[in-house]
């Protein structure tokens, strides 16, 4: 699996800066959240999750923000390193559905 | 555990044509999803498949089509190939149950010419 060139918006952060990567979603009846990290020439990989109960959720080097308010969701990475770029997508589901639906993506370039 | 394994990793098809792509979900995983992803319209869900049944389908013309077999591998059928069927398709597979995350394989790049 390729990242297919996708016109992205894109993020062009310093190495050991800290990162953002914002997601407006729109289904009010979607209860789970996942952020997938896609590298070149490979399919998309699991980062983190959160449920629609919580606001926040903690991983190693990246946390998830969710806004049900005004359905956003952010995915900040700290201290950014060469192997974070990638493009980032997130995904929505619905309760009661298996299937995702996802963001346009967005490309983080890492500067060494 | 082996991960996600989506057979051929490449495909060059004509016009007309129809092609068959495969996917071995992660072991013990029941459920298998299909995505295509494009440059234009980005990862969009082709259909959901559990217990050799399909679940869920997007919208995609029935020119596309799955199946699953008894254990749990899945193929997905293109068929009168079109230019704009060329992307990049990708197979997930997830526990059953809520709130579980879906493993995606490597994906196979059709091309249709």
């Amino acid at each position: 699996g390729e990242s297919v060139g996708l016109h992205l918006p894109t993020l062009s952060v310093q190495e050991g800066d800290n990162s953002i990567i914002n997601c407006a979603y729109s289904n009010s009846a979607s209860d789970y959240f996942i952020w997938y990290k896609q590298e070149s020439g490979k399919g998309p990989q699991f980062i983190i999750d959160i449920r629609s109960n919580m606001d926040k959720r903690q991983g190693q080097r990246v946390t998830v923000l969710l806004n049900k308010t005004v359905k956003h969701l952010s995915l900040q990475i700290a201290a950014t390193q060469p192997g974070d770029s990638a493009v980032y997508f997130c995904a929505e589901k619905e309760a009661g559905a298996n299937n995702l639906f996802f963001g346009t993506g967005t490309r983080l370039t890492v500067i060494p | 555990k082996a991960g996600v394994t989506q057979t051929p990793r490449y495909l060059i098809k004509t016009r007309g044509q129809q092609v068959t792509l495969s996917c071995s979900p992660i072991s013990g995983h029941r459920s298998v999803s299909w995505y295509q992803q494009t440059p234009g319209q980005g990862l969009q869900f082709l259909f959901e498949y559990f217990s050799e049944t399909q679940r869920n389908k997007g919208n995609f013309p029935g020119r596309f089509s799955g199946r699953q077999f008894s254990n749990s591998r899945s193929e997905m059928n293109v068929s009168t190939l079109e230019l704009g069927d060329s992307a990049l398709y990708l197979c997930a597979s997830s526990l059953v149950g809520a709130n579980t995350e879906a493993f995606f394989g490597q994906g196979t790049r059709l091309t249709v010419v």
